[in-house]
């Protein structure tokens, strides 16, 4: 059974740092990785898909990697602003009988102060 | 713009009531899904569907039902609803399937209080 774990659970770091959130799961047989973000009373809106035989994607300030063998992605965010503040969910996605499956982590509830 | 809407957004009901969560795409997707979050939580995903007149079962037991009568349109139902039914519920759809990249949309959720 895949799991999806993500650390730290909460984050908070004054605006203008750059900063890392990690998400690790245990089956390594992925099809595709994605992040995304969620406010507070909102749906999840999609960040960033990596496919399993790429290294990393980049998307503004936002750059996500994988490293399959070893279970682990990270999402980089550089230069925060207030405006990053939200939860960041990372979703594994794997084939199965029945199509795309996703998991996801429990996310990262991220703040960037002023 | 999210092209995917859910009403109601937040609902407070009693125990037993019938109710029903819409989800309606204007996006022509053809898979649909409903996850189930807890604060907190990870998501969960409990119901989904190919298309029309297809619906599946999820990871998560769940009391709901599904049904999918329009590729639009993927309402879900609590016949009786209880406490433990308390939780927030997402409704997505995606594009491709089978092996091609699925990129999920998400609608804003329906925050559901059963008293």
């Amino acid at each position: 059974k895949q799991e999806v774990t993500q650390i730290p659970a909460a984050l908070s770091v004054p605006e203008g740092e750059n900063l890392v959130l990690n998400c690790s799961f245990t089956d390594s047989a992925i099809y595709n990785l994605q992040w995304f973000r969620q406010d507070p009373g909102k749906g999840l809106t999609s960040l960033l898909l990596i496919q399993s035989s790429q290294r990393e994607q980049t998307s503004g300030r936002l750059n996500a990697s994988l490293d399959k063998s070893s279970g682990r992605s990270t999402l980089y965010i550089a230069a925060s602003q207030p405006g990053d503040s939200a939860t960041y969910l990372c979703a594994v996605n794997i084939l199965t009988g029945g199509g795309n499956k996703l998991t996801f982590g429990t996310g990262t509830q991220l703040k960037v102060e002023l | 713009e999210a092209d995917i809407y859910q009403t109601p957004r937040y609902l407070v009901i009693g125990t037993g009531k019938k109710i029903t969560l819409e989800c309606s795409q204007t996006m022509g997707h053809d898979k649909m899904y409903w996850y189930q979050q807890d604060p907190g939580m990870e998501l969960h995903l409990i119901h989904y569907s190919y298309g029309v007149n297809s619906t599946e079962k999820g990871d998560l037991s769940s009391e709901s039902t599904v049904s999918r009568i329009r590729t639009e349109h993927f309402p879900l139902t609590l016949e009786s609803a209880r406490p433990s039914h308390t939780s927030q519920y997402l409704c997505a759809s995606s594009e491709r399937w089978m092996g091609q990249l699925e990129v999920l949309t998400f609608g804003a959720g329906s925050r559901l209080t059963v008293l």
